[in-house]
């Protein structure tokens, strides 16, 4: 497809364990970023990717949370250790670069149990 | 701190009327205002969006209009449909240093359309 694809949709896990989440972005796109949706929140930042330069990991909630984009394409967010606070909606977009629009996958939604 | 505050939380309008959305931004460092709309289990698609050089914007029947002075914005949906229901974030895009390229979305508001 043409679009952002992430996987998988859905994940549910148990309190401790760790989860990889995935993005593929729309080809070409050299910008990457990861944003955490919460119930009744907005869209919060968690880390970017620029082509071959080092990732701004800036909003990464916690150590726990780490996040890897190989070949400058796919990318894969991992959080260790999960807590239940980590329950969210997981987005990942791209896009060509900063001047343009981002474009949004689906999202994985995590249910920590 | 929230970058970007936006309101109502929800807003329920009547078919044909005119659905407004407003957001306002404490930081100067932005330069692209995106409103993107999201469907339930769906991820947000871009619907419009303003550069700051600009006043308003009208794209069919979604308007932005934009006052840079007060630092607020906000999306005018005219003869609202059923199919407009869905939640509306606005957000607002570093231009420079550590924000450049990274958005910062408001809460969301819930729009529902009654036929």
């Amino acid at each position: 497809g043409a679009g952002v694809s992430q996987s998988p949709s859905n994940k549910v896990t148990e309190k401790g364990k760790d989860v990889e989440l995935r993005c593929d972005p729309i080809s070409g796109h050299t910008a990457l970023y990861w944003y955490r949706q919460s119930l009744g929140q907005g869209l919060e930042f968690l880390i970017y990717f620029q082509g071959n330069s080092a990732p701004d990991k800036s909003g990464l909630p916690s150590d726990r949370f780490s996040a890897e984009r190989t070949g400058g394409s796919v990318s894969t967010l991992t959080i260790q250790r999960t807590q239940q606070e980590d329950s969210a909606v997981y987005l990942c977009a791209s896009t060509e670069s900063t001047n343009q629009p981002q474009h949004f996958g689906d999202g994985t939604r995590l249910s920590i149990l | 701190q929230q970058q970007v505050k936006q309101s109502p939380q929800s807003l329920i309008v009547q078919k044909g009327g005119i659905s407004i959305i407003n957001c306002a931004y404490e930081n100067t460092a932005f330069d692209y205002f995106p409103w993107y709309q999201q469907f339930p289990g769906k991820g947000p698609a871009l619907l419009i969006a303003i550069r700051p050089d600009v006043s308003e914007k009208k794209e069919g029947r979604f308007t932005i209009s934009f006052n840079k002075s007060a630092k607020q914005f906000s999306l005018h949906i005219m003869d609202s449909q059923p199919g407009d229901s869905a939640t509306y974030f606005c957000a607002a895009k570093g231009r420079r240093g550590s924000t450049l390229g990274r958005l910062y979305f408001g809460r969301g508001t819930q729009l529902t359309v009654w036929p």
